[in-house]
């Protein structure tokens, strides 16, 4: 069955350093999610993307977050210069058309900032 | 203002009681969407159950099933002789069209316990 794969499954960083979270959304899928969920906390919204733009982002997705679709089938999450507040797990997120689709996640990326 | 409510922050139930975790949310649109969502301890998000806004029809899929009311806002879950493996935290979410996308917004999550 298709899945959402994501990279690395842990990642621990130093404050400050750039992070890139990779994904392999589903590959009929068009829509493509970040979401993040700091430990024991909700899923927050961060992103979407559609047809290689930003879609929406939320008040999280500042300056220090950028996503880009580098190569028609990874998309990426990159964080330039980590915060300890951003120490969370990142689900990807995918759906298809039509809009009916239900989220499809990755099993989502922890990463840590020490 | 909150779009998914999801009153329950922990449930503790022995193994074979039934359980109903609640959800209320809120939304303009005429046409959206409910899905229930569970995150085991491995820390997944796995699909449960997909609503539209014009199907009212509860579901029930083996020991899941799911009561949809549009009159009280509610989507609710309930577990049937509840097993250890159903311990987990469960999201419910709303997708409605906002500015020109489909935004899906996560309620706080219900954690579940079931004791053996």
């Amino acid at each position: 069955e298709p899945e959402v794969t994501q990279t690395p499954s842990h990642q621990v960083t130093q404050m400050g350093q750039e992070v890139i979270l990779r994904c392999v959304p589903i590959s009929n899928h068009l829509y493509f999610y970040w979401y993040r969920q700091i430990l024991g906390q909700k899923v927050e919204f961060l992103v979407s993307f559609y047809n290689n733009e930003i879609s929406e982002k939320s008040e999280i997705f500042d300056d220090q977050f950028s996503v880009e679709r580098p190569d028609g089938s990874n998309f990426t999450l990159k964080i330039r210069s980590t915060k300890l507040e951003d120490s969370a797990m990142y689900f990807c997120a995918s759906r298809t058309r039509p809009y009916t689709g239900e989220l499809f996640f990755g099993e989502g990326s922890r990463l840590t900032v020490l | 203002a909150q779009k998914v409510t999801q009153a329950q922050t922990e449930i503790s139930v022995v193994e074979k009681e039934d359980v109903t975790l609640d959800c209320v949310y809120e939304t303009r649109d005429t046409t959206y969407y409910l899905f229930w969502y569970k995150q085991p301890p491995s820390g997944e998000l796995v699909f449960l159950i997909r609503r539209n806004s014009f199907d009212e029809q509860n579901e029930i899929s083996g020991r899941y099933s799911w009561n949809f009311q549009k009159s009280t806002s509610s989507f609710n879950f309930t577990i049937t002789a509840s097993q250890v493996v159903d311990s987990a935290v469960y999201f419910c979410a709303l997708s409605e069209y906002l500015s020109g996308t489909y935004k899906y917004i996560f309620g706080t999550g219900t954690r579940l316990k079931v004791l053996a």
